[in-house]
């Protein structure tokens, strides 16, 4: 059982064009971080949200937790090809001490 | 200041064979975690440590996988007796303080070491 599911899985975009990732989970989190995963690299930490209900903007990125700290959304205005990458969601949940559970990651591609 | 150093970056081992993955984490951080990753998936968890101290390992096969992170030297992984099904990238992050505190909330950044991809033949 997956315990955050991502979606879409695979996404290719024209540059310029606006997108919407989702990390979605029937259990309850008490903070969410996104990743960046380059080929061949490891994940980079993009940011974590620890409220229900937070929005943080990054330059173009910004990120949502949900109310209820089970879903977390990244919205990525005017995508460029240095967008292009792995987009991870890791949760973390009070019993899980310090795992982190990942999601399967969506796969962006953005086209010049 | 030098960040996660995996090593090494790419390994092949025979079926049958052991495999060594290293990790020297970010100069500072006495907490290290240890990763898989299979292809087109997420990662997943395998064990957490502290200087000297194995703190959770339930992400770790019970059989073949040991993990140690010494007083001095690198934190490794070892796979003894590897299967085709052990091909992966292992990644190791760092940390300065736990990740996460009892009460849920965020204390310190995760860094992620570029990965050690292992090629079981």
């Amino acid at each position: 059982t997956q315990l955050l599911e991502q979606s879409p899985q695979f996404l290719s975009i024209q540059e310029g064009e606006n997108l919407t990732v989702y990390c979605n989970s029937s259990s309850v989190f008490s903070s969410l971080q996104w990743y960046r995963q380059e080929p061949g690299e490891g994940p980079v930490l993009l940011v974590t949200v620890v409220t229900g209900g937070e929005v943080k903007k990054l330059k173009r990125l910004t990120f949502q937790f949900g109310d209820a700290r089970k879903d977390s959304s990244l919205h990525i205005t005017a995508a460029q090809p240095g967008d292009t990458g792995l987009y991870l969601c890791a949760g973390a949940r009070e019993t899980s001490g310090s795992r982190l559970t990942f999601g399967e990651g969506t796969q962006l591609t953005v086209n010049p | 200041n030098a960040g996660v150093m995996q090593n090494p970056r790419h390994l092949v081992r025979r079926r049958g064979q052991e495999a060594r993955l290293r990790c020297s984490p970010v100069k500072g951080h006495s907490h290290v975690y240890w990763y898989r990753q299979l292809p087109e998936e997420g990662l997943k968890f395998m064990v957490y440590l502290q200087k000297e101290n194995i703190i959770d390992e339930s992400g770790m096969p019970k059989e073949r996988f040991s993990a140690e992170f010494p007083k001095e030297g690198p934190s490794i992984l070892r796979i003894q007796q590897v299967v085709r099904g052990d091909s992966a990238a292992y990644f190791c992050a760092s940390s300065q303080h736990q990740t996460w505190t009892s009460g849920g909330s965020n204390t310190g950044e995760l860094f992620f070491g570029e990965g050690s991809r292992l090629t079981v033949l």
